[in-house]
């Protein structure tokens, strides 16, 4: 399967740890894109990478939150002091076409409590 | 402030009709627009797309309808088959951005 890869799938973590998700994507993408869902809403955009190249950040992106892709391969995510608000599907996607046309995970599902 | 919206969170169609997915947007920079179908315990893939400069784009089943005028588009699946039972998701871009805004999604059921 050459599709994007998550991991894990599920986490659940308590209030104040640090939590950190993987992702690798298509391998001849240069695009990377890190998404959170909340239950009954639309993906919300966070972050955008172009190669190692962090491109874009949403407001969305506390300071608690960070992500890298070094050598513009895999991606990592992750989230230092959880909160309860951080509980969610974070999705990754990747993609060849800066148009938006991209190629979803199936997500890491975070549960903190 | 919600720039892309789909008001109805779900609908109901019988085998073999048309079902129609619409969505709204507000931000009129938005040129690029896009249809995702979600599985359960999957992640989103991609549908179908439209440029603004076209009101229609058709794939298949699929064709994408926009109003620019109106800030509208839809989604059009005919005949609707009971494997398009998912949720769909509109999303719009600017600027050959790459940021995607999504819509809340809506729930289709296609009963047999």
């Amino acid at each position: 399967d050459t599709g994007v890869s998550q991991n894990p799938r599920h986490k659940i973590t308590k209030r104040g740890q640090n939590v950190t998700f993987r992702c690798d994507p298509i391998s001849e993408h240069n695009r990377l894109y890190w998404y959170r869902q909340t239950l009954g809403q639309g993906p919300e955009f966070l972050t955008y990478f172009q190669n190692e190249a962090q491109l874009e950040k949403s407001r969305l992106l506390s300071d608690r939150f960070s992500a890298e892709r070094p050598k513009g391969s895999f991606s990592t995510l992750e989230i230092q002091r959880t909160e309860q608000g951080d509980s969610a599907m974070y999705l990754c996607a990747s993609s060849s076409d800066g148009r938006g046309k991209a190629f979803f995970g199936q997500g890491t599902r975070l549960t903190v409590v | 402030d919600q720039q892309v919206k789909q008001n109805s969170p779900s609908l109901s169609v019988q085998e073999g009709r048309i079902s129609i997915l619409n969505c709204d947007y507000t931000n009129s920079m938005f040129d690029y627009f896009l249809w995702y179908k979600k599985y359960p315990a999957e992640g989103p893939t991609f549908l179908i797309s439209i440029s603004s400069i076209k009101d229609k784009n058709e794939d298949g089943r699929f064709t994408v309808f926009l109003n620019k005028s109106a800030k509208h588009l839809s989604l059009h699946i005919v005949p609707s088959q009971p494997g398009d039972s998912a949720v769909y998701f509109c999303a719009a871009s600017y600027n050959a951005g790459n940021m995607l805004t999504f819509g809340g999604g809506t729930r289709l059921m296609v009963k047999p």
